[in-house]
């Protein structure tokens, strides 16, 4: 049973560019959320994917979308990079249901000069 | 809303010492409260969850959580501190948005564990 994996780990970026980060999902989950984590914050939830739908979105911007592929995984894309989306995006998955345990994956650290 | 309050940013502990980290939750309906781990450049892990069942939870590496309804309070201990606990902890909560589930974090607490 293979974990969540994202790539790339590490990204760098000029303020106005358009970023896709990746995420493929725990065997066996269907939902995937991303998150985003500033530098000694705590994460902050952006959205869920359920069955290549959005399924539920934090208080991020329109230029924070993301598509789920029929496999499950799942893309976040980032347009018009601004110097605050500096930041580890972590992607977790979780199998169908409410309020289960949301398994992460190791972040993308994306930085934007 | 559901929200979590980790108090103290920073917590120093000898090794061998007790490890008490706090947690206090806020919210209208039964919580489902989570800690995670985090080690340097890594993701989160999973320490263990509350859903419940019991209302003292064992997790890995030897620590637990106890859920206080009276006191609003999940913290988390372990007997004994080992120098591979030093870690950011995270606690959080469980927030049903329709058929999603989203976890709302707190602001972490560093752990460091001297000889």
């Amino acid at each position: 049973e293979t974990g969540v994996t994202q790539s790339p780990t590490h990204l760098i970026k000029t303020r106005g560019q358009q970023v896709t980060l990746r995420c493929s999902s725990q065997s066996g989950h269907n939902t995937v959320s991303w998150y985003q984590q500033a530098l000694g914050q705590g994460p902050q939830f952006i959205f869920q994917y359920y069955r290549e739908e959005e399924n539920g979105r934090g208080n991020f911007p329109p230029r924070f979308s993301g598509l789920q592929f029929p496999n499950y995984s799942s893309e976040l894309n980032v347009n018009a990079l601004e110097l605050d989306d500096s930041a580890l995006y972590l992607c977790a998955s979780s199998p169908t249901g409410t309020n289960t345990e949301a398994f992460f994956g190791q972040g993308t650290r994306l930085t934007v000069v | 809303a559901q929200s979590v309050t980790q108090l103290g940013s920073h917590v120093s502990v000898s090794e061998g010492a007790l490890v008490l980290l706090r947690c206090n939750y806020s919210s209208s309906v039964p919580p489902y409260l989570f800690w995670y781990v985090q080690y340097p450049n890594q993701g989160l892990q999973l320490l263990l969850k509350y859903t419940s069942a019991a209302t003292l939870v064992k997790g890995i590496n030897g620590f637990e959580a106890e859920f206080k309804k009276s006191e609003t309070s999940f913290h988390l201990t372990k007997p004994s501190a080992h120098m591979s606990d030093a870690a950011e902890y995270f606690c959080a909560v469980s927030t049903n948005t329709g058929t999603a589930s989203k976890l709302t974090f707190g602001t972490g607490t560093r752990l460091q564990v001297t000889l």
